[in-house]
Order: structure tokens, then C-alpha cells, then sequence
């Protein structure tokens, strides 16, 4: 069964502060996977993708890396500012389908504290 | 940020009642897609479409209809509303729907059911 995983569920942590969220998926045959962000009460906003040969991918302060072999990928989040504050969704889309169907995680819900 | 607008952002409605969220996009995607997403929970698809006049059921099961009658409108329908409907509902769009393309989200409709 297709299924992507996220932990933490939830993190909270000071402005300035770096964290690092985790993603570890099941999806074969994998195709990319992409990070999104989604604030509250909005739709999610794709922040980087990768594919099979790509390791690692960076957005301004997000750093994605990928870990193929693993099915493991991290969001690396560098110094924090309180409009990082949403949900972080791992999305992962498999190469079976002509739809392109994205199988996603629960996401991690990340405070930023002043 | 992605031209993919609906309306309305918030409804509250009583059981029994007809509804049509209204989704729009001005990007001139011919894919277009329904998810649901409860609190916490991953998003769900419920209905996708390939183009005008075509249609499709996702994943999860829905009580809900759409139709596809102009390439930049793709509405959703509850003929009769219940609780069991709330949830927050997500519409987005892609160029072709192959993994790699990106699927862009609107704001979403946050629906209630009393």
C-alpha cells in the first residue's frame, strides 16, 4: 500500500532556531516528491521537488534532501521566522498512473515562537 | 501564487440543504482537481478531470458531483448536505497531470454542515 508518513506530528520552536522535519514513504514506482507548505486556512504551496536522481534541493531557507534507497526525505527549515509557522506536507506522486496521483502525508505542524 | 480562486472561503449551511462550491483558474490548466481535508488529516481526492466534459472519481468516495462544462470552471455540487460533510475542500490544477507537474491549490472552502 502507497502510504508517506511525517514526524513529528508537531514542533514548536523559537525564531531563529533551525529544525529539520522527516518524511519516509512507501509510493512505488516513485516519481518525485515534493514539499508544501500550507498556512492556515489556505491551500498548499508547493515548496521544492526532487526526483529519483536528485539528493538534495534548496528554496531560500528550505533545504529538502532525498534519500532514494532509504525512501527517506528531510525538510531542513534554517533560521526560523514566525511566518514559517504552517503545516509541512510531503507529497509523493508514483510513475504507475497517467493521473499523476500524489499520495500525501499528514504534515507536520511547525510553531515559530517569537 | 497561483490564479485559482473559491468561493465561497467559509459556509454554514443546515442539513438538507443544496450547495455548489465554486472553483475558478485563469492559468488555462486542463487538469483539475477535488480534495478533501479534515483537521490533521492527509488530503483526500474526490474528483478529477482531464479536460471539458470529463470526469472522473478519485479515491475517496463521495456523496458530492462536479461537472466540467468550461476549461477554467470546475464546480462541485452537494445535493443534499449533511454533517457528516464538514470538512475543508480543496481544489487544484495542472498543466497535464504527468508526476511532474505541479499541482497548484486554491484557498480552499471550509464547509460546515449543522
Amino acid at each position: 500500500k502507497n502510504q508517506v508518513e511525517q514526524s513529528p506530528q508537531s514542533l514548536i520552536i523559537l525564531e531563529g532556531k533551525n529544525c529539520t522535519l522527516q518524511c519516509n514513504y512507501t509510493v512505488s514506482p516513485f516519481s518525485n516528491l515534493r514539499w508544501y507548505k500550507q498556512d492556515t486556512g489556505r491551500g498548499p504551496v508547493s515548496l521544492t521537488i526532487m526526483t529519483f536522481s536528485e539528493n538534495t534541493k534548496s528554496n531560500g531557507r528550505y533545504t529538502a534532501t532525498l534519500d532514494a534507497d532509504t525512501k527517506q526525505s528531510s525538510l531542513h527549515i534554517t533560521a526560523s521566522q514566525l511566518s514559517d509557522s504552517a503545516s509541512y506536507i510531503c507529497v509523493v506522486s508514483d510513475r504507475g498512473s497517467t493521473l499523476g496521483r500524489l499520495y500525501f502525508g499528514r504534515g507536520t505542524q511547525l510553531t515559530v515562537w517569537p | 501564487e497561483a490564479d485559482i480562486y473559491q468561493t465561497p472561503r467559509y459556509l454554514v449551511i443546515g442539513t438538507g440543504k443544496k450547495i455548489t462550491l465554486e472553483c475558478s483558474q485563469t492559468m488555462g490548466h486542463d487538469k483539475m482537481y477535488w480534495y478533501q481535508q479534515d483537521p490533521g488529516m492527509e488530503l483526500h481526492l474526490i474528483h478529477y478531470s482531464y479536460g471539458v466534459n470529463s470526469t472522473e472519481k478519485g479515491d475517496l468516495s463521495s456523496e458530492s458531483t462536479v461537472s466540467r462544462i468550461r476549461t477554467e470552471h470546475f464546480p462541485l455540487t452537494l445535493e443534499s448536505a449533511r454533517p457528516s460533510h464538514t470538512s475543508q475542500y480543496l481544489c487544484a490544477s495542472s498543466t497535464s497531470g504527468r508526476p511532474e507537474d505541479t499541482q497548484y491549490f486554491g484557498p480552499g472552502t471550509r464547509l460546515t454542515v449543522l
